[in-house]
């Protein structure tokens, strides 16, 4: 199993709503990524856990907020969003250990703020 | 980070080889270069990583200048489904973990 599986495929939310992202992946990585990808642009990185720990957030606002309940879930909590927050979210997942290595992405969650 | 620049697009013909370059003249010494393609509407897929010497595998070839600042993805034979946007990135390990910053990304059609 090489996939990295991304819930819900798209996400229609309003300003004042909380929702949820998952990912999940079953090969054993350890390290899990959230990447945010508006139409046109290339990713970008907003969350990296490693061995489910949070090792790196690229100043992201408060209104997202990453969860690693174990080795194979990522979940990204969403709360209060603006309609710039719309995008592509992408999880990605890779071995660990550190260096990146190849990452394997999922097909991404298509959140829509209105 | 070393920011990398790659051409907005490019084209070619289909069977032929399609050589796409980027720049990353800040590299540092630490600082792997990675290649990704993203096809619409998918996720990235993973196509190459090197260091400082060439690489080849199933997928393509990735060339780095002998000073490490500028490289070029090789697909050999390019077909249709190689019409993709490619994403040149300097990435380095950051404590335990490590950090991949995708560059602007070139859009590649490959015509019949």
């Amino acid at each position: 199993d090489t996939e990295v599986t991304q819930t819900p495929k798209h996400l229609v939310m309003g300003m004042t709503n909380k929702k949820s992202l998952k990912c999940e992946q079953h090969m054993g990585h350890r390290a899990m990524y959230w990447y945010k990808q508006k139409a046109k642009k290339p990713p970008e990185l907003m969350f990296v856990y490693s061995y489910e720990k949070l090792s790196i957030n690229e100043s992201v606002p408060s209104r997202f907020s990453p969860e690693c309940p174990n080795s194979s879930l990522l979940n990204l909590h969403l709360h209060a969003l603006q309609p710039e927050d719309s995008a592509l979210y992408l999880c990605a997942s890779s071995q660990g250990g550190g260096f990146p290595g190849e990452l394997f992405f999922g097909e991404g969650s298509r959140l829509t703020v209105l | 980070d070393a920011k990398t620049t790659q051409p907005t697009s490019m084209d070619c013909a289909e069977g032929r080889a399609a050589n796409l370059p980027c720049n990353h003249s800040t590299i540092s010494g630490n600082e792997y270069v990675y290649w990704y393609r993203q096809i619409h509407s998918q996720g990235p897929q993973y196509i190459i990583h090197g260091l400082k010497n060439n690489e080849t595998n199933e997928m393509a070839s990735l060339i780095i200048t002998e000073d490490r600042k500028s490289s070029t993805l090789i697909l050999p034979h390019a077909t249709l489904r190689d019409t993709a946007v490619y994403y040149c990135s300097a990435s380095e390990r950051s404590g335990n973990t490590g950090k991949l910053i995708f560059g602007q990304g070139t859009t590649l059609q490959v015509k019949p």
